[in-house]
């Protein structure tokens, strides 16, 4: 059974710019979530996603957005790169109803 | 707002030996869930045990073990015979058991050293 995907690994980017990151959860998984890895901040939400739908957001801007595709692949994006946006992030998927949530590799994004 | 503190920033033990992370949590709901996740190097988060608030009995995977005490507010992971393959970063986190509103809520972690 293939694990939760997540590409690319390694990003490197322009302040200014913007990123897409993708995660591709277990099959049968219907609920995605996001997650923001610093060392400063530790592992912080980013959102969840379940059936295309958000339905859970934390405290970041509005430059942090999302999506859910039908077949529940999802797709983070980040608007007008900062520096302070250097981090790891890290996808989840979880089955409805069950909180074992299932970690992908996340994609280390390094903004220049 | 439910917090999650991990105490230790670092700890040592010796292989074959047993060690013991801790955590504590706030919360004001009386049904919740915990985890121990571990993160190695390669960087995926890896569920190491859980443990639903209703249930008294502490959870135990294999060579790990939880002291779990509710009226505390303390969760912490019992590693026994440390292998080598246990160093790695180790969060603990807390998820609302109700209510589609949930996430889950990391401690800041404790980085596990294993000595041969």
């Amino acid at each position: 059974k293939a694990g939760v995907t997540q590409t690319p690994r390694y990003l490197i980017k322009t302040r200014g710019q913007q990123v897409t990151l993708s995660c591709s959860p277990i099959s049968g998984h219907r609920s995605v979530s996001w997650y923001q890895q610093t060392p400063g901040q530790g592992l912080q939400f980013l959102f969840e996603y379940f059936s295309e739908t958000q339905r859970n957001k934390g405290n970041f801007p509005g430059r942090f957005s999302g999506r859910q595709f039908s077949n529940s692949r999802s797709e983070m994006n980040v608007s007008t790169l900062e520096l302070g946006d250097s981090a790891l992030y890290l996808c989840a998927s979880s089955p409805e109803g069950d909180y074992g949530y299932t970690f992908g590799s996340g994609t280390r994004l390094t903004v220049v | 707002a439910q917090t999650v503190t991990q105490s230790q920033p670092e700890m040592s033990v010796q292989e074959a030996e047993t060690v013991t992370l801790s955590c504590t949590y706030d919360t004001s709901e009386s049904d919740y869930y915990l985890f121990w996740y571990k993160q190695p190097p390669s960087r995926q988060m890896i569920l190491v045990i859980r443990q639903e608030a209703y249930k008294q009995q502490n959870a135990t995977e294999n060579r790990f073990s939880v002291n779990f005490q509710k009226a505390a507010k303390s969760f912490s992971l019992k590693i026994s015979d440390s292998q080598l393959g246990d160093a790695a970063m180790y969060f603990c986190a807390y998820r609302r058991r109700w209510g589609s509103q949930g996430n889950l809520i990391f401690g800041k972690g404790t980085k596990l050293s294993v000595k041969p």
